[in-house]
C-alpha cells in the first residue's frame, strides 16, 4: 500500500546513537500510530496520535518520542538507541477502524 | 487497559485442511475485533472483522465468531491453501471514535502442501 511510507526501511547503528524513523502518508487519515514488532510478541503500541496536536503514549514508551509535524507525517525517535530496541517497526494510520500499515523499517542497534 | 490473549503461537496444518485461531480480550467495552494477516516480509492486512453486536461473521474460506458473554472470538480458515500460510493477528477496540488497538502476539500458520 503505497499510500503509507516509511524511511529508512532498514537501518544498521550502534549503542547509543540517535536515531529517526519517518512516516508518511496519503490517505488523509487523522489517526496515526507506531508499533514495534518482536517475535513473540505481536505488535506493541509506543505512541499514537489523533490530530496534529494530540499525542499519546502507548505499552511501550520508555526511550522513544514522537513528533507529529502535520497530518500526514508522524515521526519516531530513538534519543539513545539500546540492543534492546532491535524490532521491526511499523507505522499505521486508520480513519475509524481499519488500521493501514507501512512497509515497516527494520532496525538493528549494535 | 485491554489485554488481548492468542492462542496457539504456531499451527501446521495439511493443506485442506481446517484452522482454528482463538483469542481472548478483558475489557468488556471493546466491541470492534479484526483479524491482520501479514505474509513474510509484508505488512500485515486486515483481512476480516466483527463487531459486538454480530456472532459470526463469513468471507469465503475465512469466518470469525464471538462470544461476548466469554470474552473470545476465533478465526476459522477452511479448506487451507499454501498461501494460507502466514502469522494472523487478533485486535480488540472500541469501535468508530478515537481508540487505540490492543494486537494479540500473533499465531503463525504453516499449511503442509
Amino acid at each position: 500500500d503505497a499510500d503509507v511510507t516509511q524511511t529508512p526501511r532498514n537501518r544498521i547503528t550502534k549503542t547509543g546513537k540517535r536515531i529517526m524513523l519517518e512516516c508518511s502518508q496519503t490517505k488523509g487519515h487523522d489517526r496515526m500510530y507506531w508499533y514495534r514488532q518482536d517475535p513473540g510478541l505481536g505488535l506493541r503500541l509506543i505512541y499514537y496520535s489523533f490530530d496534529v496536536k494530540d499525542i499519546n503514549k502507548g505499552e511501550i514508551s520508555d526511550g522513544y518520542s514522537v513528533s507529529r509535524q502535520a497530518q500526514a507525517k508522524f515521526s519516531l525517535s530513538l534519543e539513545s538507541a539500546i540492543p534492546n530496541q532491535t524490532a521491526l517497526y511499523f507505522c499505521a494510520t486508520s480513519d475509524r477502524n481499519e488500521q493501514f500499515f507501512g512497509p515497516g523499517t527494520r532496525l538493528t542497534v549494535l | 487497559g485491554e489485554n488481548v490473549e492468542q492462542h496457539p503461537s504456531t499451527l501446521s496444518v495439511q493443506e485442506g485442511d481446517s484452522a482454528v485461531i482463538k483469542c481472548t480480550y478483558s475489557d468488556s467495552a471493546s466491541n470492534y475485533f479484526p483479524w491482520y494477516k501479514q505474509e513474510l516480509g509484508k505488512r500485515p492486512q486486515l483481512i476480516i472483522d466483527i463487531r459486538s453486536n454480530v456472532g459470526e461473521k463469513k468471507d469465503q474460506r475465512i469466518a470469525v465468531t464471538l462470544n461476548k458473554t466469554a470474552k473470545h472470538f476465533s478465526l476459522h480458515i477452511t479448506e487451507t491453501q499454501p498461501e494460507d500460510s502466514a502469522v494472523y493477528f487478533c485486535a480488540a477496540s472500541k469501535a468508530g471514535g478515537y481508540q487505540k488497538v490492543t494486537f494479540g502476539t500473533g499465531t503463525k500458520l504453516q499449511v503442509i502442501p
